[in-house]
């Protein structure tokens, strides 16, 4: 079956870094997402990958291992507006998103 | 878990034809369902809010028109494209919050493949 694997919650400190671990197992794979939502609010898309390694984009970067089935979502320099949940979703054979059930972050001053 | 199942998963049609995707809640209710579609290998685009028992609330760039929203019970959203054509063919995705639930979050459906020949 096809499934994806994230924590549930994570606590990190203002400033800090943290790691968001995702891993998945799927029919084919043609990408992973990561996603960025607030309480209330959609969900909002933060990285693609789809190649190997780590692309970087401001104080997020995300990492991709296909031969591993796995992905992380790296958060440097920690705001307290960084509290939210990161979704990670996988994208099949077919193009359908298997969505992880999202790891609820929360920072601390 | 709340649970949100989308119908149909897949669906191809002929164009200028009209198609309906239906989205609903099973095990909660939901006053607002959001629908997003997703282009391959591109990111999910918000396309509208589904308010129960008022009108949907577009995002930019999308038609009203072409994509009707019908949020008529506290369990269903449904979308309609209207006139089908090829560069309709995308992923359409909807997720609903439930109702009295202040974490906000989201639970999303399976999503529903559209091919426009």
């Amino acid at each position: 079956g096809q499934n994806i694997d994230q924590p549930t919650e994570m606590t990190a400190t203002e400033g800090a870094i943290v790691q968001i671990n995702c891993t998945y197992q799927t029919s084919g794979f043609n990408g992973l997402f990561w996603y960025q939502q607030h309480a209330g609010e959609a969900p909002t898309f933060l990285s693609y990958n789809v190649l190997d390694g780590l692309e970087e984009k401001g104080r997020f970067s995300s990492f991709l291992s296909r031969s591993k089935g796995y992905s992380y979502l790296l958060l440097k320099e920690l705001q307290m507006k960084d509290s939210a949940s990161y979704l990670c979703a996988a994208v099949d054979s077919n193009y359908q998103l298997i969505w992880g059930a999202g790891t609820k972050l929360i920072i601390k001053p | 878990g709340a649970v949100v199942s989308q119908h149909p998963s897949r669906v191809i049609c002929k164009s200028g034809t009209s198609v309906k995707i239906e989205c609903r809640s099973l095990d909660f209710q939901a006053t607002t369902m959001f629908w997003y579609r997703q282009f391959p290998k591109k990111s999910l685009m918000l396309m509208a809010t589904s308010n129960e028992g008022s009108k949907a609330t577009y995002e930019q760039g999308v038609e009203k028109d072409k994509f009707l929203i019908n949020h008529a019970s506290l369990t269903l959203s449904t979308l309609t494209v209207t006139s089908a054509h090829p560069e309709d063919s995308s992923f359409y995705i909807c997720s609903a919050r439930p109702l009295g639930q202040d974490t906000g979050e989201l639970f999303f459906g399976e999503g529903s493949r559209l091919t426009v020949l």
